[in-house]
Formats: C-alpha cells, structure tokens, sequence
C-alpha cells in the first residue's frame, strides 16, 4: 500500500519553541503539501514543493518554514511556535497532473 | 483564484437512504478536475471520486456518484443505500488542469452523520 507517512500524530509544544512537523512519502510523487485543517475554515495551504529543494508558499505561509532535501520527505517548520498555530496539520502528496492527493494521517499539534 | 463553496456546514441522513452534498466552484478554466474527499472521525483523508471537466459523463464508484453541471458550474455527492460508516467529513475540491497544476484548492467540508 502506497503510503504518506507524517512522524507524529500528537504534539504538544511550548509557546516560542521550534518545531519540526516530518512527512515522508514512498511512492516517488514529484509534489508535496502542507495544509492546516481548522473546524468551519476547511484545509488551507501553507506550503508546497513541486521539487527538491524547490519550495512555494501558499494561503497562509506566515510563521512557517519548510524543508525538502530529498523527494520522500517534506519537512514543516514553525520557527517560533505561538498558540494560534495550534491546529490539525496535514501531509499530502501527488503526481503533477490530474490525480488527487494521498495525504497522511494528520498531526495535531497543541502549543500550550 | 479559484474558490470551492459548500453551502451545507452539517448534513444527516438515515441508513440506507440516499444523501446529496453540494459543492458549486468558481473558475475561469475550461478544463480541471474535481474531487471528493471522504475524512471519517480521527482517520485519514480519502479519495472517494474524480471528475474530469472535460468529459460530460458523471463519474460513478459504487454507491458514489457525482451530478456534474459545468456551466453551473456544479458538482453534488450523491451517496446512495447510506452506510453508517459513510460519516464523516466530505470535501469537495478543485484542480486546475493547466500550468502549474499541483495545487488543489478546498472547500470548507460538509460533517455528514449517518442514523442507524
């Protein structure tokens, strides 16, 4: 089975730590994403790559960063965590074309 | 930019009855794709169906079937013989099929419960 596979699936942080949200993929798809998902807002993009090393924003990129050093792994980066990032944070990846996403299980992230 | 609306927050429905969700979109594009995505409760997000805008016929997956209306620019769930696993939260989506097409834009979800 074809798998997005996101590190955690809860976590708690601390207002202005850094934190590293990992999702990696085995099914060699050229693009990724990182959305958050919030109750009435729906899923909202923050960042994609359609490369490595290749990275663009998306809707609401402000507060985060992303990482993609090899194709299987994106990596989403909150410099300095504050409590409204807390939400559901969803991996996703896809061939470029006109197929869906495969997206992961979800994080979610708590920064108390 | 594309928008995604579905105007329905909260649907319910009866076991083994039929249900449709509603989704309209807006866009300049004559070709794209649609989607329906299926998040049951803390599980993963799923593909339930696909619509290429080019093609007129209404894709079908077993009791998931779509009423696609391009120049209304519509695209409804229809969920037939209701299984109480069918609740979740559906989305509805949005693909361009030109460019850089990699992005697919969302809509706001309809929680869809099944009653036994």
């Amino acid at each position: 089975d074809v798998k997005v596979t996101q590190s955690s699936r809860y976590l708690v942080k601390r207002t202005g730590e850094k934190v590293f949200l990992e999702c990696v993929q085995d099914m060699d798809h050229e693009n990724m994403f990182w959305y958050r998902q919030d109750p009435g807002l729906g899923l909202r993009l923050i960042y994609f790559s359609y490369d490595v090393k290749m990275k663009e924003k998306g809707d609401i990129p402000e507060g985060y960063s992303v990482s993609r050093e090899k194709k299987e792994r994106f990596s989403l980066i909150l410099e300095s965590a504050s409590t409204n990032q807390t939400s559901m944070y969803l991996c996703a990846s896809s061939l470029t074309g006109g197929r869906g996403y495969t997206f992961g299980s979800g994080t979610r992230l708590t920064v108390v | 930019a594309q928008t995604v609306t579905q105007s329905q927050p909260e649907m319910s429905v009866q076991e083994a009855e039929t249900v449709t969700l509603s989704c309209t979109y807006d866009t300049s594009e004559n070709n794209y794709y649609l989607f329906w995505y299926k998040q049951p409760p803390s599980r993963q997000m799923i593909l339930v169906i696909r619509q290429e805008a080019y093609k007129q016929q209404n894709a079908t997956e077993n009791r998931f079937s779509v009423n696609f209306q391009k120049a209304a620019k519509s695209f409804s769930l229809k969920i037939s013989d209701s299984q109480l696993g069918d609740t979740a939260m559906y989305f509805c989506a949005f693909k361009n099929s030109g460019g850089s097409n990699y992005k697919l834009t969302f809509g706001k979800g309809t929680l869809l419960t099944v009653n036994p």
